[in-house]
């Protein structure tokens, strides 16, 4: 896993409640990338970051935000979840010399 | 813009089977390939990759070779085991460093 920590592995919230997850690298990764998995989809980019303060969106970003204030740590923010929202949520980083994503074990968010 | 494609599952197959999963992208330059797998329960992790054309990328006896002719990198093993069973998924990647998933294909390998 390359040193990549998600937090909290598995939540459950209600319905329009802010939830924060936190993803975590000890490579000095400078990309980092937040992605959901649903079945039928693959994994899809939410947001990712080309480096500190530098972040961008990705093709599923309505409803998240992020914040990178360090290079190890990229946080995703539902600003009000719904349950279209409950997904499997992975955290990726990479050097990016070799474009290899190194990922982390995902966190089960539940939206009720 | 980019895009992955790869054969739908789910695939069974009883051990010492051939496995191929189907894959084939639309990119606009010259993208690197690389096939990913997750077992139950973990996240992705690199199965094998290949950068530029005629590439033969191979891991754990599994091979995908870089065909830009057809666009297609299909993952194959000879001999399947039960621990091979997980989700398989093709991706590429252009200049940003953004990777294009496929929808993965999940593979269950029977004794």
């Amino acid at each position: 896993d390359a040193g990549i920590t998600q937090s909290p592995r598995h939540k459950v919230t209600e319905t329009g409640t802010p939830v924060t997850l936190r993803c975590h690298q000890t490579e000095n990764h400078r990309y980092m990338y937040w992605y959901r998995q649903d079945p039928g989809h693959g994994l899809r980019l939410i947001h990712y970051s080309y480096g500190v303060k530098d972040t961008d969106k990705g093709e599923v970003s309505d409803g998240y935000s992020v914040s990178r204030s360090k290079t190890e740590d990229f946080l995703l923010t539902l600003e009000s979840a719904t349950s279209s929202q409950t997904s499997v949520y992975f955290c990726a980083a990479t050097g990016g010399l070799s474009y290899e994503q190194y990922f982390g074990p995902g966190t089960r968010l539940t939206v009720t | 813009g980019d895009s992955v494609t790869q054969m739908e599952g789910p695939v069974t197959l009883s051990e010492e089977a051939f496995l191929t999963i189907n894959c084939t992208y639309t990119a606009t330059g010259y993208p690197s390939l690389f096939w990913y797998v997750q077992y139950p329960g973990e996240g992705l992790q690199l199965l094998l990759k290949a950068t530029k054309a005629d590439d033969k990328g191979s891991n754990k006896g599994f091979e995908a070779t870089y065909r830009k002719e057809t666009t297609s990198f299909h993952l194959e093993k000879g001999s399947v085991q039960v621990s091979d069973s997980a989700v398989y998924f093709c991706a590429l990647s252009e200049w940003d460093y953004k990777l294009s998933f496929g929808a993965g294909t999940t593979v269950t390998v029977r004794a």
